[in-house]
């Protein structure tokens, strides 16, 4: 099983530039969610979607855009990169709906460095 | 989201019991506790969660005290791949939005 697969792995932009991060499950889930992790720090939550049609704000939204194109693809945009958004991006899954016996899977994560 | 305490660093010797403490002394009724993990820069690992009864699987126990407000993750027989940082979350529920802190840095070595 693929599980969370991202795209790409690695990436470099100028400030200014834009591009979309992309995430794909192959579990049937119902809920995804963008993470993003700056050196020694925890996970910050994006945007999430809690099921297909819905999307919602999380701790750190701004300057990003998402969109669930379907029930396996939750796609991260930036319109205009700063180096501020520098991080490493971690794409999740879950079931949703309650507690789960396997809670999240996450993806290896998209290294992105903005310059 | 209930918050959690945890401590920034252990170390355990490789054979022995890694034993990851965690407070949340604000967790409600409805609330689980969570572990997760992150080996160097992957992506996080579930590894085990629980509401008020004690929990193992193939890759932990989850020790919760009576009155919910600790728990510690047990991993019987530490390995150096067990080397990670190791997060403890308190939710809701498994499809609720997870609010990670800096978890412990648990080091195994020989």
């Amino acid at each position: 099983n693929a599980g969370v697969t991202q795209t790409p792995k690695f990436q470099v932009l100028k400030t200014g530039q834009s591009m979309t991060l992309q995430c794909a499950q192959d579990m049937n889930h119902n809920s995804m969610y963008w993470y993003r992790q700056d050196p020694g720090m925890g996970l910050r939550l994006i945007y999430y979607s809690a099921s297909e049609g819905t999307t919602d704000k999380g701790e750190v939204p701004n300057g990003y855009n998402v969109s669930r194109l379907n029930k396996r693809e939750f796609s991260l945009r930036l319109e205009s990169a700063a180096p501020s958004q520098t991080s490493v991006y971690f794409c999740a899954s879950s079931e949703g709906g309650g507690p789960r016996r396997i809670g999240y899977t996450f993806g290896s994560g998209t290294r992105l460095t903005v310059v | 989201d209930a918050k959690t305490t945890q401590p920034p660093s252990m170390d355990c010797a490789e054979g022995r019991a890694a034993n990851l403490p965690c407070n949340h002394s604000t967790i409600s009724g409805n609330e689980y506790v969570y572990w997760y993990r992150q080996i160097h820069s992957q992506g996080p690992q579930y590894i085990i969660h629980g509401l008020k009864n004690n929990e193992t699987n193939e890759m932990a126990s989850l020790i919760i005290t009576e009155d919910r407000k600790s728990s510690t993750l047990i991993l019987p027989h530490a390995t150096l791949r067990d080397t990670a940082v190791y997060y403890c979350i308190v939710t809701t529920g498994g499809g609720n939005k997870l609010t990670f802190g800096t978890g412990t840095q648990l080091k195994v070595e020989l």
